[in-house]
């Protein structure tokens, strides 16, 4: 049980770019979360998915941002015309159905606007 | 909304030192998550309870659910025990359920 994999680790993109950022859940959980971390903030939440479906995305920006989950495949976190703002540390965590039961976090991206 | 607070926002102490880091959060809640995140590092879950206590080798963690706090315990603190550790209530609901406190700061020294 490979626990909830996020990649890329690290990731470089210059003003204007789009970055994108995968996660997938850990085996059998079929939420997925996404957050964000700042330098010296907490956790902020950013969007609560199910398979094929957002169902909370109260923590997104309006613009730029967007996320998915598809049928097939990982949760992407994808970012538009990146700015230096965005330069942060992207967490991901997954839970099961009962969410109640636990939320396991993955490693994270660091993404650096250059 | 739920707002959770850590005390201490940081701390240092001398390796072996008992460490205790608190968490009281201002809604009812039906769990509570302690986390760990290294310098640079990801988070790790140490635990989830929603009452009494809990102990994993060098660490415990309670909860009170009538005082609405909880506290994790470090026993014979050593230096790679340094990290953020950050609370987070869960109360179901909308979004992911979680409020997350702003973490405690600490380092170990040797």
């Amino acid at each position: 049980n490979a626990g909830v994999m996020q990649n890329p680790r690290h990731l470089v993109r210059r003003r204007g770019q789009e970055a994108r950022l995968r996660c997938s859940p850990m085996k059998g959980h079929s939420h997925v979360y996404w957050y964000r971390q700042l330098p010296e903030e907490g956790l902020k939440f950013m969007v609560y998915l199910q398979k094929e479906n957002i169902i909370d995305e109260s923590g997104m920006p309006k613009e730029r941002f967007s996320a998915e989950f598809p049928k097939e495949g990982p949760s992407i976190l994808r970012i538009q015309q990146v700015v230096r703002g965005d330069s942060a540390a992207y967490f991901c965590a997954s839970s099961p159905p009962a969410r109640a039961d636990g939320y396991t976090f993955g490693s994270g991206t660091r993404l650096t606007v250059v | 909304k739920n707002e959770v607070e850590q005390s201490p926002q940081n701390l240092t102490a001398q390796e072996g030192e008992f460490i205790t880091i608190n968490c009281s959060y201002s809604v009812g809640i039906s769990a509570l998550h302690w986390l760990q995140q290294h310098p640079g590092g990801g988070i790790v879950s140490l635990f989830m309870l929603s009452s009494g206590k809990k102990k994993h080798g060098r660490l415990i963690a309670t909860i009170n659910i009538q005082e609405k706090h909880s506290s994790l315990h470090i026993t014979a603190s050593h230096p790679r025990d340094s990290a953020v550790y950050i609370c987070a209530a869960y109360s179901g609901g909308g979004a992911d359920g979680l409020t997350f406190g702003k973490g405690t700061h600490l380092i170990i020294q040797p």
